[in-house]
């Protein structure tokens, strides 16, 4: 069974500029979440998305949208980019919201 | 609000040595989730456990233990003869059961563990 994938790996953005990531589940997995993560914040969540729903929302500015595809596939944007966006930033999938969740290598973002 | 809260940043044992995690977490909420997760030095975080928050029972797989006590909002996480491959950060994480949306799962800041040979 093929784990999550993530795509870009990493990625090497100025301010200003907008960026997408990719998020593959496990196939059969509905749910996705994306995580930011920081060596000062740490983990945060960002929202997840069930069935090409946004079922739940962390707190991040409307910079920071999503989707999710018919086939669970999920994207990412974040627009007008600022250094503090730096960050890993992690999409997990699971079966239902919340339940075990399956990470996938994450995209290293580096905001110049 | 809801917080978790794991108060040791780095710990460094000799393996074989037992070492227990501490994670304290507050909620107002009466149903709720628990969740540890390990992310080695790969860095893909690994699911461990989910506990609910009416199943108090302890919890032990191998050479893994949990102790979940509602009383002192703690649920701490213990290894038993550390090896060299538990090197890795652990997080401590919480969400709660709202049947309808915006469910949230906060995560402590982790706990960085290095088992020494």
């Amino acid at each position: 069974k093929a784990g999550v994938t993530q795509t870009p790996r990493y990625l090497i953005k100025t301010r200003g500029q907008q960026v997408t990531l990719s998020c593959s589940p496990i196939s059969g997995h509905r749910s996705v979440s994306w995580y930011q993560q920081t060596p000062g914040q740490g983990l945060q969540f960002l929202f997840e998305y069930f069935s090409e729903t946004q079922r739940n929302k962390g707190n991040f500015p409307g910079r920071f949208s999503g989707r999710q595809f018919s086939n669970s596939r999920s994207e990412m944007n974040v627009s007008t980019l600022e250094l503090g966006d730096s960050a890993l930033y992690l999409c997990a999938s699971s079966l239902a919201s919340f339940n075990e969740q399956f990470f996938g290598p994450g995209t290293r973002l580096t905001v110049l | 609000a809801q917080k978790v809260t794991q108060a040791q940043t780095e710990i460094s044992v000799v393996e074989k040595e037992d070492v227990t995690l501490d994670c304290v977490y507050e909620t107002r909420d009466t149903t709720y989730y628990l969740f540890w997760y390990k992310q080695p030095p790969s860095g893909e975080l690994v699911f461990l456990i989910r506990r609910n928050s009416f199943d108090e029972q302890n919890e032990i797989s191998g050479r893994y233990s949990w102790n979940f006590q509602k009383s002192t909002s703690s649920f701490n996480f213990t290894i038993t003869a550390s090896q060299v491959v538990d090197s890795a950060v652990y997080f401590c994480a919480l969400s709660d059961y709202n049947a309808g949306n915006n469910r949230k799962l906060i995560w402590g800041l982790g706990t960085s563990l290095a088992v020494n040979p």
